[in-house]
């Protein structure tokens, strides 16, 4: 089992909708959750961290169910330039190890 | 400032032949990751460096592939010899922390294809 997993997608929105992306993470000890952006044919980049109370970043909004073992990415107002692939990152407690998931991919179409 | 560098940003090469692909760390730096990244199997962590030490190489695929870390400011990931199925990108990423929680800075990557 993968210790990250994430519907690929692509997620199709037209300009202005609300997408929200899940993932899922299987080991109950993870300790830090993360969102990063890669563009086509670009290296990954932090998007946001993922706490615990949930977090928003102007119009992302990322939270965390421990108990379920998912984490949620929420993109509102969605513009053509949030089109990319999202991926979403675990570290388990006391490790300096990142698990990524294969991403989500989300076109936002005019 | 200059972030993580990587070089070549592409490698074309043959069967059998050996490829060494650089990285130099964002500065202050502590810790270093190699990735690599397929369609197939995503982003994958091959080995990571804590201090310019290896702290976890599961995820070398093989004993054709080997990691060095000399310095604090220099990467080497080698694959001797390659086979068309090593085909991707490769990521070297750095973040300021060994204990992990931080952020990782990647490089831009390089495209590795093998005849």
């Amino acid at each position: 089992r993968k210790e990250v997993e994430q519907d690929p997608g692509p997620f199709n929105v037209p300009e202005g909708a609300t997408v929200a992306f899940n993932c899922t993470y299987s080991n109950s000890a993870s300790q830090s959750f993360f969102w990063y952006r890669q563009d086509c044919r670009k290296e990954p980049k932090l998007l946001m961290s993922v706490y615990s109370s949930g977090n928003e970043d102007g119009r992302f909004t990322a939270q965390l169910n421990r108990a379920s073992q998912y984490i949620s990415l929420l993109i509102r107002d969605s513009k053509l330039s949030d089109s990319a692939t999202y991926l979403c990152v675990v570290r388990p407690y006391n490790f300096n190890k990142f698990y990524f998931g294969s991403g989500t991919k989300l076109n936002v179409k005019p | 400032d200059a972030g993580v560098i990587q070089s070549p940003r592409h490698e074309v090469t043959e069967m059998g032949q050996e490829v060494t692909l650089r990285c130099k760390p964002i500065s202050g730096h502590n810790s270093l990751f190699w990735y690599r990244q397929t369609m197939m199997r995503g982003l994958e962590l091959l080995i990571y460096f804590n201090n310019n030490v290896p702290i976890d190489d599961s995820g070398m695929p093989e004993d054709r592939f080997s990691a060095k870390m000399p310095n604090a400011s220099f990467s080497t990931l080698k694959i001797q010899p390659s086979e068309p199925r090593d085909s991707a990108v490769y990521f070297c990423a750095s973040s300021p922390g060994t204990s992990g929680g931080n952020e990782q800075f990647f490089g831009p990557g390089t495209r590795l294809t093998v005849l």
